[in-house]
């Protein structure tokens, strides 16, 4: 069974923290793993792509990693921002088209 | 980025109706689109894969009678649940595949859809 977990389920730092969450994942046949960002009550809006080939993206004060290997990726804030509270989520995507969702880490950043 | 529309965003309905969401993706065709479900603290959990022009294919455990989709074009998959009861009370949100420029594919999400039934 594919599974995604995400560690922590929620985090609380005070504003200008640098933070890292977690992703791990069972099945190392990976197609891409993304992370997304929701805001409560809200859709998904995508961070970050990364595809099997690489092994990290960046956007602005966002960098994703991706280690296939041990089955890890992680996303990096930098600079926190009480704007960059939200669920983030990331998912895998294997041989198929479908997509396999964590949990989601609850981020709070306290002014 | 492309755009994903759904509508309505909030519905509340009596147990035994029938409820209809739409997913249009605005800005491109999507010959793909998915719908998922997400109850509160939980995984996105996908109920279907929508295909233009042909059924759509069912994650284990969905009924398809009860959760009907159709994509009849390449810009519009609608959901709909039939005979609505209180235990379908959740967020659906759909999806569509789209090809990236340098290679490879990604899904833009809707707003989703909150239904409450009474």
């Amino acid at each position: 069974k594919q599974e995604v977990t995400q560690i922590p389920a929620a985090l609380s730092v005070p504003e200008g923290e640098n933070l890292v969450l977690n992703c791990s994942f069972t099945d190392s046949a990976i197609y891409n793993l993304q992370w997304f960002r929701q805001d409560p009550g809200k859709g998904l809006t995508s961070l970050l792509l990364i595809q099997s080939s690489q092994r990290e993206q960046t956007s602005g004060r966002l960098n994703a990693s991706l280690d296939k290997s041990s089955g890890r990726s992680t996303l990096y804030i930098a600079a926190s921002q009480p704007g960059d509270s939200a669920t983030y989520l990331c998912a895998r995507q294997g041989g198929s088209e479908k997509l396999v969702f964590g949990k989601g880490t609850k981020l709070t950043v306290n002014p | 980025g492309a755009v994903v529309s759904q509508h309505p965003s909030r519905v509340i309905c009596k147990s035994g109706t029938s409820v209809k969401i739409e997913c249009r993706s605005l800005d491109f065709q999507a010959t793909t689109m998915f719908w998922y479900r997400q109850f509160p603290k939980k995984s996105l959990m996908l109920m279907a894969t929508s295909n233009e022009g042909s059924k759509a294919t069912y994650e284990q455990g969905v009924e398809k009678d009860k959760f009907l989709i159709n994509h009849a074009s390449l810009t519009l998959s609608t959901l709909t649940v039939t005979s609505a009861h209180p235990e379908d009370s959740s967020f659906y949100i759909c999806s569509a595949r789209a090809w990236l420029a340098g290679g490879g594919e990604t899904q833009y999400f809707g707003p989703g859809t909150r239904l409450l039934v009474l």
